[in-house]
């Protein structure tokens, strides 16, 4: 079965615009989630993560975040995109019901246009 | 603080060789995983040392093999390198188990098998 889903495998956005990238997990119990960027050739970078805390959270570079039960979704935005924001980024899952491994979606490509 | 290490950052191997890449923990981090991303996915989940016990094995097979010494550092170790294993080895550190502190990733090695 899909831990998680990330809807669009890339996501296309104009300077400026709003970023919306679309994360959906499935889990009995609320899981660990959280946003990886990766810019090309180069590791996996922490934005931010959701540990049952504040469900709105906020990460690095202006990205943030909204954990809603309800929806098992985790999308992540970010009100003004900037050229430096095009990169690849992962929503990935983490917890007992996963064996204390990161379950990472396919991945969503950003490309952000001048 | 120092951050997480991999060396080499590429290597080229031919199928039927063997392979060890190493990695070096961020300070403090007491857990390795591995995990492998090939070109196009997110990355997969392979292994995770704890204390320099394995604590956990995806679906890979038995030629995958890891080590983590006593400063916590850690080896992934490939046998019978086949052409599929070509991809992006990652490398993450966490304090005791990560899935509620979160993973620092490494750069990545690099592994091309021709």
């Amino acid at each position: 079965a899909q831990s998680v889903t990330q809807l669009g495998s890339h996501v296309s956005v104009s300077e400026g615009a709003l970023v919306l990238l679309r994360c959906n997990y499935s889990s009995s119990v609320p899981p660990y989630l959280f946003w990886y960027v990766q810019y090309p050739n180069q590791g996996l970078q922490l934005l931010l993560k959701y540990t049952s805390a504040a469900t709105l959270v906020k990460g690095i570079n202006g990205f943030e975040a909204e954990f809603k039960k309800s929806e098992t979704s985790f999308h992540l935005t970010k009100p003004s995109a900037h050229m430096s924001d095009a990169a690849e980024y992962f929503c990935a899952v983490s917890g007992m019901e996963y064996g204390n491994k990161l379950v990472f979606g396919a991945g969503t490509i950003l490309r952000v246009k001048s | 603080e120092t951050g997480v290490t991999q060396s080499p950052t590429h290597l080229i191997k031919t199928r039927g060789q063997q392979v060890t890449l190493r990695c070096s923990s961020q300070s403090g981090h007491n857990t390795v995983s591995w995990y492998q991303q090939a070109l196009g996915q997110g990355p997969q989940f392979i292994f995770q040392y704890y204390r320099e016990e394995e604590n956990g094995r995806g679906n890979f097979p038995p030629r995958f093999s890891g080590l983590q010494f006593p400063n916590y550092s850690s080896e992934l170790n490939v046998n019978a390198l086949e052409l599929d294993d070509s991809a992006l080895y990652l490398c993450a550190s966490s304090s005791s188990g990560g899935h509620n502190y979160g993973y620092t990733f490494g750069s990545g090695t690099r592994l091309t098998v021709v």
